[in-house]
């Protein structure tokens, strides 16, 4: 079945740093692909998404762009902040057009001042 | 993007009792799913649930363990039925319009824990 593989973390880094995060997927489709955030103690907020190949999603520096060759979806952020601390989760719509999302395990960053 | 309410934001209940959480949307919608977070872990598909019918569960989710309601397309119910401290999670309530391309937007979730 459908599968979401995220880079493991905690990932820490100090304000201003590249940030990359490692996401690939399996699907037997085309599915969507989404990032989602999650601070502390809040819910998930939508950060960004990509619905085909090439695709590039962005949204508040953060960015990641559809690649079917290698059946990946990176999230990057060109400077990171105190504040993008959380929990970021990788995503996909399952194949089977269901409307369901499939997650990865979640990578937490923590950004030092 | 649909504004999602859930009730309660958290609460501590006794093994062997139940619980009953609301999801509320500010508009109508087609698609509404209920998932589960374990401490530290990804989210979980339980169902989803659909409005005038039975909810559609995922493999190792069962309608006795988690009955679910759906009245309408702004409002759905999820019951956790005789607790055991294994049940302390996150559970969220998520909404969307369509399939595939669309955007599911969450709720705050609601945090239980068992003792």
């Amino acid at each position: 079945g459908d599968s979401v593989t995220q880079m493991e973390g905690p990932v820490t880094l100090s304000e201003e740093a590249f940030l990359t995060i490692n996401c690939t997927y399996t699907a037997t489709g085309y599915p969507s692909l989404f990032w989602y955030v999650q601070y502390p103690g809040e819910g998930l907020q939508l950060l960004l998404k990509a619905t085909k190949a090439d695709d590039k999603g962005s949204n508040k520096g953060f960015e990641a762009t559809y690649r079917k060759e290698t059946t990946s979806f990176h999230l990057e952020k060109g400077s990171v902040q105190v504040s993008d601390s959380a929990v970021y989760f990788c995503a996909l719509s399952d194949s089977g057009n269901t409307g369901k999302l499939i997650f990865g395990q979640g990578t937490t960053l923590q950004v030092k001042p | 993007s649909a504004v999602i309410s859930q009730k309660p934001s958290r609460d501590i209940c006794q093994r062997g009792t139940s619980l009953t959480i609301q999801c509320q949307v500010d508009s109508q919608v087609t698609m509404m799913f209920w998932y589960r977070q374990q401490p530290g872990q990804s989210l979980t598909l339980i169902a989803t649930a659909n409005q005038g019918s039975e909810a559609t569960y995922e493999s190792g989710f069962v309608i006795d363990k988690f009955p679910i309601s759906r009245p309408n397309l702004t409002f759905s119910t999820l019951t956790v039925s005789n607790m055991s401290p294994e049940d302390s999670s996150i559970y969220l309530c998520s909404v969307g319009q369509g399939i595939r391309t669309d955007t599911q937007y969450f709720g705050p979730g609601t945090r239980l824990t068992v003792l």
